[in-house]
C-alpha cells in the first residue's frame, strides 16, 4: 500500500465553528507533514511530525493544531479560521531515517473554503 | 539556504510536441531531486528522482537528469500527450531528519489535442 488518504476531500467553514482534517498512511513511515497549497503555487509547508513527535513548526497560527495519535494518523483542528485560510491542506509521509528514500508520498488533499 | 528555480509557465503545446522544463538550484551539500506533478483537482504525484549526480530518473516516458556541474534537473519528454497536462514541480531534498522539500514555482503545462 503505497498511499496517502486524506478526509474529508472537502470542506466548508465558518470563522466560529471548529473541524479537523484527518490523514493516514500504512507505508510504516516515521514522518508525516501538513503542507498549504494555495492556487497556482507550491505546497508550504506547515508541521513535521518525526517519530510522533512534533520536530518543525514553520511559525503556523495557533488556530491550527496539529496532532500525531500514532504512527499512521496525522490530524490537524482548526478553530477561528479566516478566509484567508481558504487552501488546499496536503498531508504527505516519508521514511524517517539514515540512508532511507526520501521522497514524499502526498495525499489528495482536503480543499477548506472558510466563510 | 536552498533554492530550486523553475522556467515561468504557462507552456502550452501541440500533441506529440517535444517538451523541457528547465529547473535550476542552490544548495549545500548533495541534496536529491524530485519532479512532482499535480493534476487538476489532485494532490502531489511523485514523477521521479535522482539522488546522485549523473543519476537520470525516468517515468512514463519523462526524463530528468542530476547535473551537478550546471546545478540543474531539466524535465524532458519526447512527445507529450493530452493528458500530460498538468503542473509540474521541481524540488530538492536535504538528506537527514526530517526530509524537508524545498519547490520551485511550479510550471503549468497545457497540451492541446
Amino acid at each position: 500500500d503505497t498511499e496517502v488518504t486524506q478526509t474529508p476531500k472537502h470542506l466548508v467553514m465558518g470563522m466560529t465553528n471548529k473541524k479537523s482534517l484527518k490523514c493516514e498512511q500504512h507505508m510504516g513511515h516515521r514522518a508525516m507533514y501538513w503542507y498549504k497549497q494555495k492556487a497556482k503555487k507550491p505546497p508550504e509547508l506547515m508541521f513535521v511530525y518525526s517519530y510522533e513527535k512534533l520536530s518543525i513548526n514553520e511559525s503556523v497560527p495557533s488556530r491550527f493544531s496539529p496532532e500525531c495519535p500514532n504512527s499512521s494518523l496525522l490530524n490537524l483542528h482548526l478553530h477561528a479560521l479566516q478566509p484567508e485560510d481558504s487552501a488546499l491542506y496536503l498531508c504527505a509521509s516519508s521514511q524517517e531515517f539514515a540512508g532511507g528514500r526520501d521522497e514524499q508520498f502526498f495525499g489528495p488533499g482536503t480543499r477548506l473554503t472558510v466563510l | 539556504g536552498n533554492s530550486v528555480t523553475q522556467m515561468e509557465g504557462p507552456v502550452t503545446l501541440s500533441e506529440e510536441a517535444f517538451l523541457t522544463i528547465n529547473c535550476t538550484y542552490t544548495a549545500t551539500g548533495y541534496p536529491s531531486l524530485f519532479w512532482y506533478v499535480q493534476y487538476p483537482g489532485e494532490g502531489l504525484q511523485l514523477l521521479l528522482k535522482a539522488t546522485k549526480a549523473d543519476d537520470k530518473g525516468s517515468n512514463k516516458g519523462f526524463e530528468a537528469t542530476y547535473r551537478k556541474e550546471t546545478t540543474s534537473f531539466h524535465l524532458e519528454k519526447g512527445s507529450v500527450q493530452v493528458s500530460d497536462s498538468a503542473v509540474y514541480f521541481c524540488a530538492l531534498s536535504r538528506s537527514g531528519s526530517a526530509r524537508q522539500l524545498t519547490f520551485g514555482s511550479g510550471t503549468q503545462l497545457t497540451v492541446l489535442p
